[in-house]
Order: structure tokens, then C-alpha cells, then sequence
């Protein structure tokens, strides 16, 4: 069966330090990862995705995700974090069996001034 | 281009009554999901379509939710009689479906289902 982990509930970071999200995933076969962010009273917004190819995936808003197979990670990153980075962030994963998103539990970012 | 709407963007009903939630998906999408947050917890798949035809409703919890893609454009989703367990928030989200399963999914901003 295909899972998700997003072992943190909450991530606290200072304005301007670099910030990383964590996900693991279990899927048989090659995963298709995904990273969607949700600010307050909004939907959820596309990120990023890992199809295939190079291991760095940059998407929007500047961040960056890397794909680790051998770790089964992709952990979502950003150089140099903003206030208004400030949201819930979500890992996901589909799969060539179908095409429903399995989700994290979804990682709570804080960024202070 | 126009996003993926849901309409309303808050409910509150009362046990055993009905909602209808509907979604209209970016045009030309011929794919068309629903999900849903419960308390918290994580976002579960419910339903997929392919222009009108159900392709995957394993999601769906039980028959007191219908879902309906009529001519292959907006969707519907009606959940009757609802229960406590059935608040939480409703994502709709459509996709080009270029590539399938590697297509990225357009959220909507989510309906806001509370039951009391």
C-alpha cells in the first residue's frame, strides 16, 4: 500500500534561515511525488512535483524539493525563509495504478520575524 | 484562466439533513477529483471522473454521499442525510490529464462542511 509521512506536526523557523520539510513515502515501483502548500482561509496551491530526471525539483514561491530514492525522502527546502512562507504544507504521492493523490498529514510551517 | 470554484464555501447543517456541494473545474479538465480533510486529519481521496463517467469512486465512504459530473462539466456532490463524522473540509481539484497519473491536480479553495 502507498503512504506518506510527514514526521513533523510543526516546523519553527527564523526569518531568513534556511528551512527544509520532511516526507517520506512507501509506493512499489517508481513514485510520483508531489508538494501542494495551503495558506489560511485558501486552497491548496501547487508547488512542486518528482516525475522524473534530475533528483532537484524547483518549483514555486522559491523553493526546491529533492528526491532521494535510496532514502525514500523528498523533503521540500528553502534557502532563505520569509514570514510569508508561514502555512500548512503537504506531501503527496500518486501512483501509475491510479490517479489519486495518498497525502501526508501535513506539516504545519512557522516562520518568525 | 479561470481556477477550480466550489460553492458554498461554508456549510452548517443539521444531522440528517441534506447539502449539496458543487465544483466547477478549470475549463477544458476532463479530469475531476473530490477529497476530503476530516478533523484534521489527513486529505483522503474520494472520487474521480473522467469527463462524465465515474473512473474510481473507491474513496467514497458510503451511499449516503452521490457524486455527478452532468454533460462532463461541473460536479456535484451531495451527501444525504449527513452525519457529525461528515464535517470537514471538501477539496474539488481538476487536471488536463496529458500525461495521467503524473498530471498535476488544481485545487479548489474547499468547502467547509460543518454538521450539527
Amino acid at each position: 500500500a502507498q503512504s506518506v509521512a510527514q514526521p513533523e506536526d510543526q516546523v519553527n523557523v527564523a526569518e531568513g534561515n534556511p528551512l527544509t520539510v520532511k516526507c517520506t513515502y512507501s509506493v512499489s515501483g517508481n513514485p510520483y511525488l508531489f508538494w501542494y502548500v495551503q495558506y489560511p482561509n485558501r486552497g491548496l496551491q501547487f508547488l512542486l512535483k518528482y516525475i522524473t530526471g534530475d533528483n532537484l525539483v524547483k518549483g514555486s514561491y522559491g523553493f526546491e524539493a529533492e528526491f532521494n530514492k535510496s532514502q525514500t525522502s523528498f523533503h521540500l527546502k528553502k534557502p532563505s525563509a520569509l514570514v510569508s512562507d508561514s502555512a500548512l504544507y503537504f506531501c503527496a504521492v500518486s501512483h501509475y495504478s491510479n490517479y489519486q493523490l495518498i497525502w501526508g498529514a501535513g506539516t504545519k510551517l512557522i516562520i518568525k520575524p | 484562466e479561470a481556477g477550480v470554484t466550489q460553492f458554498p464555501s461554508h456549510s452548517v447543517i443539521e444531522k440528517g439533513q441534506t447539502v449539496t456541494l458543487r465544483c466547477d473545474p478549470i475549463s477544458g479538465h476532463d479530469n475531476l477529483y473530490w477529497y476530503r480533510r476530516v478533523m484534521g486529519k489527513e486529505i483522503k481521496f474520494l472520487l474521480h471522473f473522467v469527463k462524465e463517467s465515474k473512473q474510481d469512486e473507491s474513496g467514497m465512504p458510503n451511499n449516503r454521499f452521490l457524486a455527478e459530473r452532468t454533460g462532463g462539466t461541473y460536479s456535484t456532490l451531495k451527501v444525504q442525510p449527513a452525519e457529525l463524522e461528515d464535517s470537514g473540509v471538501y477539496f474539488c481539484a481538476s487536471s488536463q490529464d496529458l500525461r495521467g497519473f503524473t498530471d498535476t491536480q488544481y485545487f479548489g479553495p474547499g468547502t467547509r462542511l460543518t454538521v450539527l
